[in-house]
């Protein structure tokens, strides 16, 4: 069975200053790897996603993520952090083959922007 | 394009009510997944249904079911609802195929009381 695990719950980081949240697998094979992120009552906005094309992925607003099979990671990253970045961000993970479309979540990291 | 679309946002139920919410997916989408959100449990998936079938299901009883449309509307359905029920259930459509990602509604936030 897939999982991801996401380090620190939450995360506070200065405007202006590195993001960096990180996640990481748990899967025989790599999966297809995905970050999303959550606003306060608002459904999950996908940020970007992994499909084995390239290690390093560019999202939205200015987040990328890096694959690194050795360390079964998929950490995302932005380089400056905007008071706007602040929001509960998740990585999930879904099977590359078979019937089981479904994606598994980690337990999310809650970003704090502070200015 | 019009997102995926839920109704209602939110809702209070008493304890032993059922409850049925309503999902409509991106046009063109056959895909459509459910799932229950929670400060406990965090993201758990619900269930999946294709083409009016339910590909796949989550750990939940079976108070908890759903269904999909020829139009690939979906809806679910829980009965005798239980306090601990309270969540954001969120709906996710899909295009069935390879890597796509799955995008979600803005989902619907049930209160039981």
């Amino acid at each position: 069975a897939q999982s991801v695990t996401q380090l620190g719950s939450h995360v506070s980081v200065s405007e202006g200053a590195l993001v960096l949240l990180r996640c990481n697998y748990s899967s025989s094979v790599p999966p297809y790897l995905f970050w999303y992120v959550q606003y306060p009552n608002q459904g999950l906005q996908l940020l970007l996603k992994y499909t084995s094309a390239a290690t390093l992925v560019k999202g939205i607003n200015g987040f990328e993520a890096e694959f690194k099979k050795s360390e079964t990671s998929f950490h995302l990253t932005k380089p400056s952090a905007h008071m706007s970045d602040a929001a509960e961000y998740f990585c999930a993970v879904r099977a590359t083959s078979g019937s089981a479309r479904q994606l598994t979540f980690g337990s999310g990291t809650q970003l704090t922007v502070l200015p | 394009k019009a997102g995926v679309t839920q109704t209602p946002r939110y809702l209070i139920k008493t304890r032993g009510q059922q409850v049925t919410l309503s999902c409509s997916p991106i046009s063109g989408h056959r895909s459509v997944s459910w799932y229950q959100q929670t400060p406990g449990q965090g993201l758990q998936f619900l269930f999946e249904y294709f083409s009016e079938t339910q590909r796949n299901k989550g750990n939940f009883p079976g108070r908890f079911s759903g269904r999909q449309f020829s139009n690939s509307r979906s809806e679910m359905n829980v009965s005798t609802l239980e306090l601990g029920d309270s969540a954001l259930y969120l709906c996710a459509s899909s295009i069935p195929a390879g890597n796509t990602e799955a995008f979600f509604g803005q989902g619907t936030r049930l209160t039981v009381v």
